[in-house]
């Protein structure tokens, strides 16, 4: 159980054009998602914390639009990066909360990731 | 703010090795803590995780011991496998937000 569905999981698009990520959970309901950025080499950076049904709060300094966060239902975020420029390219990765059974704590699984390449 | 620091790699080992790869954290309160795994070109799988203070999480040969005392949650692997060459993230999260503070992660290396 707890799977989370990226897609796609590289892309390559050309500067100027915009580019949507979708993160699913297959298996269980999501309320919450994150979106993390991951540069090469480096550690995630929490972009935005994505909630069903209402607006996205992003964290400082991520541009809010730039990056479009939508959570439109309990399994589904999408980011899309608009006007996608080659300084955007990058590994994003969404996460969902999980909550263990009988634990009362909460896990974040964690998507495959998906590749940005901007020409 | 919250911070989790993590040695820097590459760490590079031969098979069989003992590996240890040392975390300690900055929180208020009692956070969770947690390893992950990233294979390349993957995202980042749940390696384990402790909840209190003095819990300690398995999985896979790993293991790490929640050490409130030290705010230290090293991972250690007595024997490494080939298939271990991975980055390492330690990370925490507070109750409230379930926001995940991740270290810079390390690069571990094993060679045949």
């Amino acid at each position: 159980g707890a799977v989370v569905s990226q897609h796609p999981s590289w892309v390559i698009c050309k500067s100027g054009t915009s580019v949507k990520i979708e993160c699913r959970s297959l298996d269980f309901q999501a309320t919450t998602m994150f979106w993390y950025r991951q540069f090469p080499k480096q550690s995630l950076m929490l972009m935005a914390t994505s909630n069903e049904g209402s607006k996205a709060t992003y964290e400082q300094g991520v541009e809010k639009d730039k990056f479009l966060i939508n959570h439109a239902s309990l399994t589904l975020s999408t980011l899309t990066v608009t006007s996608a420029h080659p300084e955007d390219s990058s590994f994003y990765i969404c996460s969902a909360r999980f909550p263990l059974p009988g634990s009362g704590a909460n896990v974040l699984t964690f998507g495959a990731g998906s590749r940005l390449t901007v020409l | 703010g919250d911070s989790v620091t993590q040695m820097e790699g590459p760490v590079t080992l031969s098979e069989e090795a003992f590996l240890t790869i040392n975390c300690t954290y900055t929180a208020t309160g009692y956070p969770s803590l947690f390893w992950y795994v990233q294979y390349p070109g993957e995202g980042l799988q749940l390696l384990l995780k402790a909840t209190k203070a003095d819990d300690k999480g398995s999985n896979k040969g790993f293991e790490a011991t929640y050490r409130k005392e030290t705010t230290s949650f090293h991972l250690e692997k007595g024997s490494v496998q080939v298939s271990d060459s991975a980055v390492y993230f330690c990370a925490l999260m507070k109750a409230a937000g379930n926001k995940l503070t991740f270290g810079g992660g390390t690069r571990v290396l094993v060679k045949p």
